[in-house]
Order: C-alpha cells, then structure tokens, then sequence
C-alpha cells in the first residue's frame, strides 16, 4: 500500500503566526483529505482537496484560515493562518482508495 | 448531517477478557464503516471494515457486523491482550475511495496484565 509521510511532526509557533504543513503520498492518488483533531476530540475534516480545482471545505472551516494546495497527485500542504491557542491540534493529512483511508502520523501543533 | 456515536473511555479490562466496543451511527443513504485504531506513539491505522449491510470485518482477532436495523458497527474481541492498548475509533463515508470520514469521539481502550 502507499506510504503517506507528513512533516513537520510538531512545532511550537507564536500567535499570529502561519505554519504550512507538507503531506507526501509515494504514489498518484485523486484525493486528499486533511483533519483536525484537537486536545481530547475525535477527528474532524477539514476539507478535501483535488489536484487542479479548489479545494472544498467543510462547515466551519474556511480557506482564509487554512488554505490548501494541491499542485499534483502526490503532495498537498495545508497552512494555518493566523494562528491563535485554540489552533493548537494535531493536524492528519489523508488518502482514500476502494479498501479505506490512510493517514499521514500527523502534526502536533501548539500555539502560545 | 452524518454523525458516529461511541462509547467513551476509558475501558479497562484485564487480559483475556471479552471486549465490546459499541458503536452507532446516523448516515443517509448506506455508508461504508471503519474500525480505527492508534497505538500509543502511533498513526492512525485502518483495522477493519464493511461496505453492506451484514457484512463482517474482522481482522487481529477483532470483528464488526455492519448492522443496517439498529444502526450499529459494535467492535468484539474475544480475547484482548495487553498489545491492545490503543484508542479505537469508529467512523462510516458516504462513499468509499471519494469522501471524508466522520469519525466517533475515540474510545481509549486499557488492558492490565
């Protein structure tokens, strides 16, 4: 199966910062999906991104804040704009195929 | 909207022990359903999954049916060790391969020896 690697893993940035996570799939998939999982909740998506097309989110997240690009088939980033204390989540890149989704180990980020 | 319902954590059993991990959902139409799981230090892996009504995932010893009448995806193991200590998640997509997963809030699962 594809291997999915993320990077950076964690990071601590200051408020008002941006951070840009990178996700890397070693083979061509059509979608990606990129999830938020704060301190003690389940995971939520963010949005789903496609090669060539904007990407599409979901109710209460909006590109402003997390812009996505996905410039070809196998990589994806996500930034967090503006960051505040209550961005600080792991952030999980992700790609599906007919047998279910794979997921990227994730990025810890913490906001001070 | 879709939503998944599970038992919170955390669960503590004793090896040996059967385990149940309940799961629901709220899905238009006939999702497909998952079983999470994350070691501790770990990614989130895929542990099992139906795509119909009856179907039956299993895999490590652990099984899900897909239950269309009550709705339900219940995780069992007949016989846990203390390498299942993880959280599980149950989730469900609309549509295999081209959607988002909505994942349940995770149940913290620990195994004493």
């Amino acid at each position: 199966s594809a291997v999915i690697s993320q990077k950076p893993s964690r990071d601590i940035c200051q408020r008002g910062t941006s951070l840009t996570i990178q996700c890397q799939v070693d083979s061509q998939v059509t979608m990606m999906f990129w999830y938020r999982q704060q301190p003690g909740q389940s995971l939520t998506l963010i949005a789903t991104a496609n090669q060539g097309s904007e990407a599409t989110y979901e109710s209460g997240f909006v590109i402003d804040k997390f812009p996505i690009s996905r410039p070809n088939l196998t990589f994806s980033t996500l930034t967090v704009s503006n960051m505040s204390p209550e961005d600080s989540s792991i952030y999980l890149c992700s790609f599906s195929t007919g047998t279910g989704a794979f997921f990227g180990q994730g990025t810890r980020l913490t906001v001070v | 909207g879709n939503s998944v319902t599970q038992m919170e954590g955390p669960v503590t059993l004793s090896e040996e022990a059967f385990l149940t991990i309940n799961c629901t959902y709220t899905a238009t139409g006939y999702p497909s359903l998952f079983w999470y799981v994350q070691y501790p230090g770990e990614g989130l892996q895929l542990l099992l999954k139906a795509t119909k009504a009856d179907d039956k995932g299993s895999n490590k010893g652990f099984e899900a049916t897909y239950r269309k009448e009550t709705t339900s995806f219940h995780l069992e193991k007949g016989s846990v060790q203390v390498s299942d200590s993880a959280v599980y998640f149950c989730a469900l997509s609309d549509q295999i391969g081209a959607d988002g997963l909505t994942f349940g809030k995770g149940t913290h699962l620990i195994i004493q020896p």
